[in-house]
């Protein structure tokens, strides 16, 4: 069965940390995606990935930012965690060219920055 | 840009009682979109998708959405609601461009009562 992994299905931290979000899949898809979800705000585009060492921003991309070395492994990144960024984070992936594939989304991260 | 508008943040039926979850988007481009479903801490998974063949979609569980270019509409509906169909429901579209990605409506909250 296709899989997109999150690394922690809960994660805590304080104000100023550094905080790494990982997602693998096994799917060997060319197209990766960070979105957050907030209550009422639905999913907000935070960066994606269409290629190894390739990366586009979202709509939200302050205070993140994001890696990609492999294929199969696209990272988020808050260099110095707020408040403001507690959410639950959502990975997804998938294939082609186009966007009109179907994505595979992780179970996602609630992150809590304290 | 392409956007999505999703009409009620909450919506409630009895059980048996028709579904009806509105979506309207716009888009400078023939848009691609999709409804997918987020079922209590679990992550998202595609209900249905619309890429132009017809207008009529069909999708899991009985739901069908049905695209209307005039009114620039894709409403997803349901005859007859069940208790397991409670969830969250989001709407988003993509231009279908290589390096772009999709864009989520905020999302509706559907409550079904026996």
């Amino acid at each position: 069965d296709v899989k997109v992994t999150q690394s922690s299905r809960y994660l805590v931290k304080r104000t100023g940390e550094k905080v790494f979000l990982e997602c693998v899949q096994d799917m060997d898809h060319e197209n990766m995606f960070w979105y957050r979800q907030d209550p009422g705000l639905g999913l907000r585009l935070i960066y994606f990935s269409y290629d190894v060492k390739m990366k586009e921003k979202g709509d939200i991309p302050e205070g993140y930012s994001v890696s990609r070395e492999k294929k199969e492994r696209f990272s988020l990144i808050l260099e110095s965690a707020s408040t403001n960024q507690t959410s639950m984070y959502l990975c997804a992936s998938s294939t082609g060219q186009s966007t009109n594939e179907k994505l595979f989304f992780g179970s996602g991260t609630q992150l809590s920055v304290l | 840009a392409q956007s999505v508008t999703q009409l009620g943040s909450h919506v409630s039926v009895s059980e048996g009682a028709l579904v009806l979850l509105r979506c309207n988007y716009s888009s400078s481009v023939p848009p691609y979109l999709f409804w997918y479903v987020q079922y209590p801490n679990q992550g998202l998974q595609l209900l249905l998708k619309y890429t132009s063949a017809a207008t009529l979609v069909k999708g899991i569980n009985g739901f069908e959405a049905e695209f209307k270019k005039s009114e620039t509409s894709f409403h997803l509906t349901k005859p007859s609601a069940h208790m397991s169909d409670a969830a969250e429901y989001f709407c988003a579209v993509s231009e279908g461009q290589a390096g772009t990605a999709l864009i989520f409506g905020k999302g509706t909250t559907l409550s079904v009562s026996s």
